[in-house]
């Protein structure tokens, strides 16, 4: 297992475009999350999955990201129309559900760099 | 909900030298688990360290140790015999005992400058 995938690395799109990217975690974790970071920032939440269910998604999910994880494997964010302010680098990691994964913290991918121009 | 705090956007060290990163944080909960993670330019987060909210004893990674004070809901990084590979941003983060309710939460992040 190679750790978690993101794909592509960068993306540059105009704005109004829909782009989709897509995160591959690791394989045992059943948990998979999807966080956003501007620059110079932290990572803010998104949303996050357990297997296939969503379970909790932010405020700053607005209807015009959709993300699923099918069969509870990889998963996929999408952006409609998108907006300058959409910039941003998408980060996904993935855990454990267990108590013991809360302890082993995430494992991150190195993102998604969406530049909308 | 809880919240972190980073109050030193940025921070510099001379090589070989030991640096503190500061951070708080707001929560109502009493068990919970806080980490250090580090962002290198290439981006990929990577956990530093990790410290369990009902321990007293302060955990320690090689280089890396933090100083865990619940009361005052302070969880600071101290970066011992400072490397030029230390250079990053680093991130507090909170997360709850119980798994089942709300995800990691960071904080805005304190960029270390590490000068040769």
């Amino acid at each position: 297992d190679t750790g978690v995938s993101q794909d592509p690395r960068h993306k540059i799109t105009k704005r109004g475009q829909n782009v989709t990217f897509r995160c591959d975690p690791i394989s045992e974790h059943n948990r998979l999350y999807w966080y956003r970071q501007t620059l110079g920032q932290g990572p803010e939440f998104l949303t996050y999955f357990q297997n296939e269910a969503q379970l909790e998604k932010s405020r700053l999910l607005s209807d015009r990201f959709s993300a699923e994880r099918p069969k509870g494997s990889f998963s996929t964010l999408e952006i409609q129309r998108t907006e300058q302010g959409d910039s941003a680098m998408y980060l996904c990691a993935s855990s454990t559900n267990s108590v013991q994964g809360a302890w082993g913290g995430y494992t991150f991918g190195s993102g998604t760099r969406l530049t909308v121009v | 909900a809880q919240t972190v705090t980073q109050s030193q956007p940025e921070m510099s060290v001379q090589e070989a030298e030991t640096v503190t990163l500061s951070c708080t944080y707001d929560t109502s909960e009493s068990d919970y688990y806080l980490f250090w993670y580090k962002q290198p330019p290439s981006r990929q987060m990577i956990l530093v360290i990790r410290q369990e909210a009902y321990k007293q004893q302060n955990a320690t990674e090689n280089r890396f140790s933090v100083n865990f004070q619940k009361a005052a809901k302070s969880f600071s990084l101290k970066i011992s015999d400072s490397q030029l590979g230390d250079a990053a941003m680093y991130f507090c983060a909170y997360r709850t005992l119980y798994s089942g309710n709300t995800p990691l939460v960071f904080g805005k992040g304190t960029r270390l400058s590490v000068i040769a």
